[in-house]
């Protein structure tokens, strides 16, 4: 699995828009990009994925650039629940078969949300 | 729909001694996988399991071994524990066939003395 960079943390102000970066530069063509975050005594939480377009759901978005070297997680009106720990993932997408349940975890981005 | 569930949620044990922890996967999943998480660090994977069967091992050694259950649950088994043993254990699950997304349990905090 291709290795990932993210910042080990970052501030936001409640209601904005938190932007989370991770530069994923020798991601290959069939690596997907996944977004895991922690909040603190909890296990992860999957938040969203993508392989090349762009990806909205109702927790975040995902834009990952045309090169697909790095990505960007968006929350667009952050909340102090959203403190937690933000996690970039890159792997193999497909069925356990193919891809197992495989998750290779870096320290992530620590976010915290300030009221 | 209850998620995934693992006990105990936290552990005591000293040096030398054998644990094992539990975890029943969310409803319709038959897949399973086991992290280790020491303090301040992300998840390190140990292995996953399906059909009663280890599919899938990460870099840890034989000490820590696993079992699925006809009923998709499953124990992961540490023996002769260690200090540096001492983390938060979790448990994911997912459905086989659709493998994108993992739902985690909130863990079993592990103390070695």
């Amino acid at each position: 699995d291709a290795k990932t960079t993210q910042p080990p943390s970052m501030d936001c102000a409640e209601g904005r828009a938190a932007n989370l970066p991770c530069n994923h530069s020798t991601i290959s063509g069939n690596e997907y990009v996944y977004w895991y975050r922690q909040i603190h005594s909890q296990g992860p939480q999957y938040i969203i994925h993508g392989l090349k377009n762009n990806e909205t759901n109702e927790m975040a978005s995902l834009i990952i650039t045309e090169d697909r070297k790095s990505s960007t997680l968006i929350l667009p009106h952050a909340t102090l629940r959203d403190t937690a720990v933000y996690y970039c993932i890159v792997r193999v997408g497909g069925g356990v078969e193919t891809s197992g349940s495989r998750l290779t975890f870096g320290e992530g981005t620590q976010l915290t949300v300030n009221p | 729909d209850a998620g995934v569930t693992q006990s105990p949620t936290h552990l005591i044990k000293t040096r030398g001694q054998q644990v094992t922890l539990r975890c029943s996967p969310k409803s319709g999943h038959d897949t399973v996988s086991w992290y280790q998480q020491a303090l301040g660090q992300g998840p390190q994977f140990i292995f996953q399991y399906y059909e009663e069967e280890e599919r899938q091992r990460g870099n840890f050694p034989d000490r820590f071994s696993g079992h699925q259950f006809p009923n998709y649950s499953s124990e992961l088994n540490v023996n002769a524990l260690l200090l540096g043993d001492s983390a938060l254990y979790l448990c994911a699950s997912s459905p086989r066939g659709v493998n994108e997304k993992l739902f985690f349990g909130s863990g079993t905090q592990l103390s070695v003395l």
